[in-house]
């Protein structure tokens, strides 16, 4: 099974700094890694997919890049509503696998 | 709009079998996949299974020998069906549609609870 690490496991920011999540994946995937944000009590959300690829209704604010095994999913600024938790999966290989996930927390 | 809706009992006794439904609307179960994924509480996701736009399932290895899925297409329904529950299976149970492995939208989700 491919193995998804992501980190840090909690990233403490203030509104407005724009930060960068990571996830690497345990094999070479290409670019076949995707991202989603998980606010408390909700349904995951598709943010990005294949690596850089924007998802109709997702602010600009987020952007991702990578290949192979090193992902980075990027928030630009960072909006209050944007507190939450960050998950990468892989569709790589099966089983489809996901990340810990990143949760981002305000300073 | 696309929408998908799980349903099943919120509680399950230890050893016994859960049984979820999925019901969608708004595209095709013969158009697009429909995948389990689900998530012990204050956990992360785990992905269960799918049922393929062609009938095909596929299952994780880790619950394989336990689950199930199956569908109905003129009830735009997607069976998920697990035994031999224990209390780790606890958590909430998510249905998504499937779009070239990427799950694009969600289901609210269905709470179970797995204890005597």
């Amino acid at each position: 099974d491919i193995v998804l690490t992501q980190s840090p496991a909690t990233l403490s920011v203030t509104p407005g700094e724009s930060v960068s999540l990571s996830c690497r994946a345990s094999q070479g995937i290409s670019t076949s890694i995707h991202w989603y944000q998980q606010k408390s009590n909700e349904s995951p959300r598709l943010l990005i997919k294949y690596a850089s690829q924007s998802i109709s209704g997702i602010p600009s604010r987020f952007s991702g890049s990578g290949s192979g095994t090193d992902f980075t999913l990027s928030i630009n600024r960072v909006e209050s509503e944007d507190f939450s938790v960050y998950y990468c999966q892989q569709s790589y290989s099966l089983p489809l696998t996901f990340g810990s996930g990143t949760k981002l927390e305000i300073k | 709009q696309v929408q998908l809706t799980e349903s099943g009992p919120g509680l399950v006794h230890p050893s016994e079998t859960l049984s979820l439904t999925c019901t969608v609307s708004g595209f095709s179960l013969t158009g697009y996949s429909v995948y389990w994924v689900r998530q012990p509480s204050g956990k992360g996701l785990e992905w269960m299974g799918r049922m393929r736009y062609n009938g095909d399932t596929s299952y994780n290895s880790a619950l394989k020998s336990r689950l199930s899925i199956s569908r109905d297409t003129s009830k735009n329904q997607v069976f998920l069906k697990m035994n031999s529950l224990q209390t780790d299976d606890t958590g909430t149970y998510y249905c998504t549609r499937g779009r070239g492995s990427t799950f694009d939208y969600w289901g609210q989700g269905v709470m179970v609870t797995v204890s005597s």
